[in-house]
């Protein structure tokens, strides 16, 4: 049973255009999103969050979208440059006490093309 | 700087053997994660801890298991290696504030592990 959902395993985007990769999740009680970003053979990176109470989350180049009664978010990357080539991970997590877990997608494959 | 270390970038094993992977971070941080990786599957959490000595079971705890004796060092065991746990493993830490975990998750750089 996937609670957060990639279903695009793969993105290919030229340069200097924009990058949207998107999730969907099904468990309304998640109030806190967040992208990581992967490298071969590296651990992911934090990327950019939003809480529930927002529809919008923007630093730099990275923008995450949620639109709740969706129940989808989208990250948006403009411009798109190649060192943005990386697997993308959205994950969730539900507020409460206690250590806070995450649950992630599958991933998206983005690569940027000169 | 979050820095969060794991004890093998490759590992090598046998199937039936005894298998230890380590993590150390030096944040101080309370809560400690184990994940493994695969693809199409994202990230699945195996094992956590939020304090020393105490630990839960995540989504795919079996064939797992796990110790916290020192708050910088969360330890990964597989009692007896199979083939299906051919993955990479990923740590990572949150922090507590106030007693409140964050969401924010710091990963380690992954232990490639291979059970023959």
């Amino acid at each position: 049973d996937q609670q957060v959902k990639q279903n695009s395993p793969s993105l290919s985007v030229q340069e200097g255009r924009i990058s949207i990769l998107n999730c969907d999740y099904t468990n309304s009680m998640f109030d806190y999103f967040l992208w990581y970003k992967k490298y071969p053979a590296e651990g992911p990176t934090f990327l950019i969050s939003i809480s529930s109470i927002k529809d919008k989350n923007e630093d730099g180049r990275f923008t995450v979208f949620l639109n709740k009664s969706a129940k989808h978010l989208s990250l948006h990357i403009v411009p798109s440059q190649p060192g943005d080539s990386a697997v993308y991970f959205c994950a969730a997590s539900i507020g409460g006490g206690g250590a806070q877990k995450l649950v992630f997608g599958q991933g998206t494959r983005l690569t940027i093309n000169p | 700087d979050v820095k969060v270390t794991q004890s093998s970038r490759y590992l090598v094993k046998r199937t039936g053997e005894k298998v230890f992977l380590e993590c150390v971070q030096d944040m101080d941080h309370e809560n400690m994660f184990w994940y493994r990786q695969d693809p199409g599957l994202g990230l699945r959490l195996i094992y956590f801890s939020y304090d020393v000595k105490m630990k839960e079971k995540g989504d795919i705890p079996e064939g797992y298991s796990v110790s916290r004796e020192k708050k910088e060092r969360f330890s990964l065991i597989l009692e007896s290696a199979s083939t299906n746990q051919t993955s990479m493993y990923l740590c990572a830490t949150s922090v507590q504030r106030g007693g409140v975990s964050t969401d924010t998750q710091y990963f380690g750089p992954g232990t490639r592990l291979t059970v023959l």
